[in-house]
């Protein structure tokens, strides 16, 4: 079984609105945490936010918050007003906490394409 | 500056020919990692550091692959004859401590001719 799954290849959104990216996870580990990061297309990648298996409240950084609903092990990505610079592909990404060390494991990303 | 830092950021080689690839990573950073990213696909790991103690090589592909960071600090990933599959981007990460996110660098994008 995948790790982390995203299901969406594609996105577009209209410049300002909001757009949920998501990601479901597979882990047996009771602790973990959960990244998100975008990747422009000129390659470096971008830590946007971060989720703690134990973490009470939903993660927010600025325009993004990470909607975390650990009962269907789900953490989707939430980007308000969106921008054009927002146009990236954007990676969710596992560690976890015993036996996988502390390396990422990533899903295969959803290209998101912001419209005027 | 003070983010991770890669060279080359482009590396073009022929197949059989030996590679280096050098990470600086951001001063102070305890931990260190490689990625592959194939086209189209998220990165994949390799392999970590933490200060100069390689503890994690379970991602490097075969034996061709050697990393080593000498003194806790910049690190070079060699490959050794080379094969056309090897062609992507290395990544490479640190991290302040053992669990904090991890910051990329840009990346050597690797073409095996």
């Amino acid at each position: 079984a995948q790790k982390i799954t995203q299901t969406q290849p594609g996105m577009f959104v209209q410049e300002k609105e909001a757009v949920t990216l998501d990601c479901t996870y597979d882990t047996s580990d009771p602790s973990y945490g959960l990244f998100w990061y975008k990747q422009p297309s000129s390659g470096e990648m971008i830590f946007l936010i971060y989720q703690g298996s134990y973490d009470q409240q939903n993660a927010t950084e600025g325009r993004y918050s990470l909607n975390f609903q650990k009962a269907r092990k789900s953490a989707n990505l939430v980007i308000s007003a969106s921008q054009l610079g927002d146009s990236a592909m954007y990676f969710c990404a596992m560690r976890e906490g015993t036996g996988g060390g502390n390396k990422l494991t990533f899903g295969t990303g959803t290209q998101l394409k912001v419209e005027l | 500056g003070a983010g991770v830092s890669q060279s080359p950021r482009y590396k073009v080689a022929k197949r059989g020919q030996d590679v280096a690839l050098r990470c600086d990573p951001i001063s102070g950073h305890v931990s260190l990692f490689w990625y592959q990213q194939a086209l189209g696909q998220g990165p994949e790991f390799l392999t970590y550091f933490q200060n100069e103690a390689q503890l994690d090589k379970s991602g490097l592909p075969s034996d061709r692959f050697f990393a080593e960071r000498p003194e806790g600090s910049v690190s070079t990933l060699k490959i050794q004859r080379t094969q056309q599959e090897d062609s992507a981007v290395y990544l490479c990460a640190s991290s302040l401590g053992t669990m904090g996110p991890q910051h990329f660098g840009d990346g050597t994008r690797l073409s095996i001719l």
